[in-house]
């Protein structure tokens, strides 16, 4: 069975640093990997995806996340936040190999930017 | 142009009523999403639709029914509501069954049951 775990409930950052947003994964086969952002009271929007290829996948708003196979990561990157960038932050898996397996969500993790 | 709709975006209600939410996308996807998110913020597929067809049936209740006239709608009803269902919920589409095709998600309908 797939499984994401976001360890942090939230993420504190000054604007203007980097920030890191962690997610590690577990799937049986292959996965892709996705990251979403939750603004309140909204829909979730997707940021970036990880399908093959490049370790480093470039995505909406500035972000980045890395893909570490050893490490079963995908941590959500950004060198320099912004207040704008604060919300909830969803890390998601698919097994690639099993199909049209369900897509798997984290618990979240909220990210608040301060001035 | 919206992409993911659904109505409506609030949905308050007395334990025991029937209800139903109504999802439309207009991306030309053919797979379609009911999620459950909860006070914590906890995200929960319920149903997925492929082509019309019911491929994914989460251990939801039986109270929960979804239906898809066509593909381009997912729509959920919900009968004999309980306190616990009071939740925000998700519909979402994407492009395929397979692959690593991202889903778009829809606003959310917020619905309180008293």
């Amino acid at each position: 069975a797939q499984s994401v775990a976001q360890p942090e409930d939230q993420v504190n950052v000054a604007e203007g640093n980097p920030l890191t947003v962690k997610c590690t994964y577990s799937v049986s086969g292959n996965p892709y990997l996705f990251w979403y952002v939750q603004y309140p009271n909204r829909g979730l929007q997707f940021l970036l995806k990880y399908i093959t290829g490049d370790n480093l996948v470039k995505g909406s708003y500035g972000f980045e996340a890395e893909f570490n196979k050893s490490q079963t990561s995908f941590h959500l990157k950004k060198p320099s936040a912004l207040v704008s960038d604060s919300a909830l932050y969803f890390c998601a898996v698919r097994d690639r190999d099993t199909g049209f397996q369900k897509l798997v969500f984290g618990t979240g993790t909220r990210l608040l930017v301060s001035p | 142009d919206t992409a993911v709709s659904q109505t409506p975006k609030y949905l308050v209600t007395q334990m025991g009523n029937d209800k139903s939410i109504k999802c439309e996308q207009n991306l030309g996807h053919d797979t379609m999403y009911w999620y459950k998110q909860d006070s914590k913020k906890f995200l929960k597929i319920m149903f997925s639709y492929n082509n019309k067809e019911l491929i994914i049936n989460e251990t939801v209740p039986n109270r929960f029914s979804p239906k898809s006239p066509d593909k381009a709608h997912l729509n959920l009803h919900i009968n004999s509501l309980e306190l616990g269902d009071s939740a925000v919920y998700f519909c979402a589409s994407r492009k395929g069954l397979a692959g690593p095709n991202e889903q778009f998600f829809g606003p959310g309908t917020r619905l309180t049951v008293l």
